[in-house]
């Protein structure tokens, strides 16, 4: 069935510091894709997201593409803060049948230190 | 942007007993909601979907006696924990899809804030 496999954490940076979270699904056909990130005490947020190979999800700094080649989704930020500090939960969600059903990957704990 | 509003955020509750959590799709409608259980530093695990009108479907291996789910309108569904005991103790998160409009609305879906059980 559809998978999610995202990098285990805790991933720990300094304030403006290049981010990457990696991310790789196992789907048929054509799933969209996306991140959600998790504040300390609140629910899930949808960062952004990519419904076909190629494109580019980009929010607040965030990007990442679609790369059906490699069947990833990695996120990226060129310089985080500590305000980025969370939990990125990287999704799927499949182009079969009719549900609305995510897949989610295990979540990366992101720690920006000042 | 679309809400959803889940109550109550934190509940603590005896043994034995059974716990209504709420959530509310405030400004669209959702004929389907989804029930997760997040355990600490886990992912999130797809209890049951939420059918307006109709029964929920329920995943693999979770108990459908022990997590009542009730989808009576199309801004409303209920999961109740019943017979709470510590093993129960979790963060709930409920979701609802877009489902009119826009293609940016249709296809993403907007989580509650959590509702965090614990059961003494």
């Amino acid at each position: 069935g559809d998978s999610v496999t995202q990098m285990e954490g805790p991933v720990t940076l300094s304030e403006e510091a290049f981010l990457t979270i990696n991310c790789t699904y196992t789907a048929t056909g054509y799933p969209s894709l996306f991140w959600y990130v998790q504040y300390p005490g609140e629910g899930l947020q949808l960062l952004l997201k990519a419904t076909k190979a190629d494109d580019k999800g980009s929010n607040k700094g965030f990007e990442a593409t679609y790369r059906k080649e490699t069947t990833s989704f990695h996120l990226e930020k060129g310089s985080v803060q500590v305000s980025d500090s969370a939990v990125y939960f990287c999704a799927l969600k499949g182009s079969r049948g009719a549900t609305n059903k995510l897949i989610f990957g295990t979540g990366t704990l992101l720690a920006v230190q000042p | 942007g679309a809400v959803v509003s889940q109550h109550p955020s934190w509940v603590i509750c005896k043994s034995g007993t059974s716990v209504k959590i709420e959530c509310r799709s405030l400004d669209f409608q959702a004929t389907t909601m989804f029930w997760y259980r997040q355990f600490p530093k886990q992912s999130l695990m797809l209890m049951a979907t939420s059918n307006e009108g109709s029964k929920a479907t329920y995943e693999q291996g979770v108990e459908k006696d022990k997590f009542l789910i009730n989808h009576a309108s199309l801004t409303l569904s209920t999961l109740t924990v019943t017979s709470a005991h510590p093993e129960d103790s979790s963060f709930y998160i409920c979701s609802a899809p877009g489902t009119s409009g826009t293609e940016g609305f249709k296809n993403i879906q907007y989580f509650g804030a959590g509702t965090r059980l614990s059961v003494l």
